[in-house]
């Protein structure tokens, strides 16, 4: 158990509609990565959220954004879903020291489809 | 740019023999690497990471790692495989600045056989 926990587990959405995905970091962690795992891929980094703003992105269209409240839980929010969408989305929290080797904490992650 | 190369999109041992997982990265300067491991419908866990401390890097589970520069390879070993062990494992690097980035291989799925 990493303490990281996200909600919902599964999540079956249409083309075209909107989602919206959630991460509670560890206790005391400043910082939350969101990575999407397509199947059969490994992760790859959509955004980071340091302290509320966004300090970091991956390749990634704007329909894809996020949001860190002040108690460091935050949101994922994907418009316009394409069927390519289709993954598990990781959050991963920690504390960001300045050093590249800050251990993150992933959550379970969420199983979204597409349809 | 940074990358990661994993050798292997599965890799299949016996029960007691030594797993060995590659992994090559490529890196403009130096690097922070990582294993993970990820078991099914489960979120990631990390492994070991190397942080230029020691180029042997010992992690949980009985794994470790070797750092060679020379080779750009981090692969990851255990000298016994057990049935537990079978998952998915992540080589990763991680870059920018604060670390705010971890690009992770493709992956390499184990199997171990009884």
């Amino acid at each position: 158990e990493t303490g990281v926990t996200q909600s919902p587990t599964h999540l079956i959405k249409t083309r075209g509609q909107q989602v919206t995905l959630r991460c509670s970091s560890q206790s005391g962690h400043n910082t939350v990565s969101w990575y999407q795992q397509a199947l059969g891929q490994g992760p790859q980094f959509i955004f980071q959220y340091y302290r509320e703003e966004e300090n970091g992105r991956g390749n990634f269209p704007p329909r894809f954004s996020g949001l860190q409240f002040p108690n460091y839980s935050s949101e994922l929010n994907v418009n316009a879903l394409e069927l390519d969408d289709s993954a598990l989305y990781l959050c991963a929290s920690r504390t960001l020291s300045g050093s590249s080797t800050d251990t993150q904490y992933f959550g379970p992650g969420t199983r979204l489809t597409v349809l | 740019a940074q990358s990661v190369t994993q050798l292997g999109s599965h890799v299949s041992v016996s029960e007691g023999a030594l797993v060995l997982l590659r992994c090559n990265y490529s890196s403009s300067v130096p690097p922070y690497l990582f294993w993970y491991v990820q078991y099914p419908n489960q979120g990631l866990q990390l492994l070991l990471k190397y942080t230029s401390a020691a180029t042997l890097v010992k992690g949980i589970n009985g794994f470790e790692a070797e750092f060679k520069k020379s080779e750009t390879s981090f692969h990851l070993t255990k000298p016994s495989a057990h049935m537990s062990d079978a998952a998915e494992y992540f080589c990763a690097v991680s870059v920018g600045t604060g670390g705010f980035k971890t690009i992770f291989g493709a992956g390499t799925r184990l199997f171990v056989k009884a």
